[in-house]
């Protein structure tokens, strides 16, 4: 019930392309869903998040879409350069909670 | 900056030494984490606190202890470390409010010899 799965676990993606990973979640009280990018060495950030009332959110050349009656969310990298090259990780937690339960991660590689 | 500082980035101790990571936060924020994180995993928590009211996660080894004497400042204690706690650990903050969005800190490297 707590798990969010993600996939890819890797990607690959040329300069200019688009990155695309995916993110499953089971439990229905879940009413938050951020994406962090961690880049080797350092701690996660908060990238962009979403909630379940709302079917995308774009900040900038990242997008995420949110399927409720699917329970999948996403993210999309528009336009992904060198500097995109980092680990994402999905993840969900509801209000009060206090806690977030995170994705496996996906590690991008941008390549020129 | 409002942030969250780690305190060493680097710490090498050896199998059996007790160690003691230090966090500290100028968010204000009233809710602190820990997390174990192992090379190409997600964050693993294992226990955060609510002002003073402390949460352990049910698979954290006893091995692994907390304290937060004032709002600002957690620290972990690893009472015995062994080959298997070597990882990067990450303390995070965060409100308790609807996002619950998480500020994490750079990260204490642990190496165990």
């Amino acid at each position: 019930q707590q798990q969010v799965k993600q996939s890819p676990q890797s990607l690959i993606v040329q300069k200019g392309g688009i990155s695309i990973i995916n993110c499953a979640y089971e439990n229905t009280a879940f009413d938050y869903f951020p994406w962090y990018q961690q880049f080797p060495g350092k701690g996660p950030a908060l990238l962009i998040a979403i909630r379940p009332d709302v079917s995308e959110k774009k900040e900038g050349r990242f997008t995420i879409s949110f399927n409720k009656s699917a329970k999948q969310f996403s993210l999309h990298i528009m336009d992904s350069q060198p500097g995109d090259s980092a680990t994402y990780f999905c993840a969900a937690s509801k209000e009060g909670y206090q806690k977030v339960t995170f994705g496996i991660g996906t590690k991008l590689q941008v390549i020129p | 900056d409002a942030m969250v500082i780690q305190n060493p980035r680097y710490q090498v101790t050896q199998f059996g030494k007790p160690v003691t990571l230090s966090c500290s936060q100028t968010l204000n924020h009233n809710v602190m984490y820990w997390y174990q994180q192992k090379s190409s995993q997600a964050p693993k928590l294992l226990f955060h606190y609510y002002d003073k009211d402390f949460n352990n996660e049910a698979d954290t080894p006893d091995n692994f202890q907390s304290r937060r004497p004032n709002t600002s400042f957690c620290f972990l204690d690893i009472r015995s470390p062994g080959l298997g706690d070597a990882a990067m650990y990450l303390c995070a903050t965060s409100t308790d409010g609807p996002t619950d969005t998480q500020y994490f800190g750079p990260g204490t490297r642990l190496t165990v010899l």
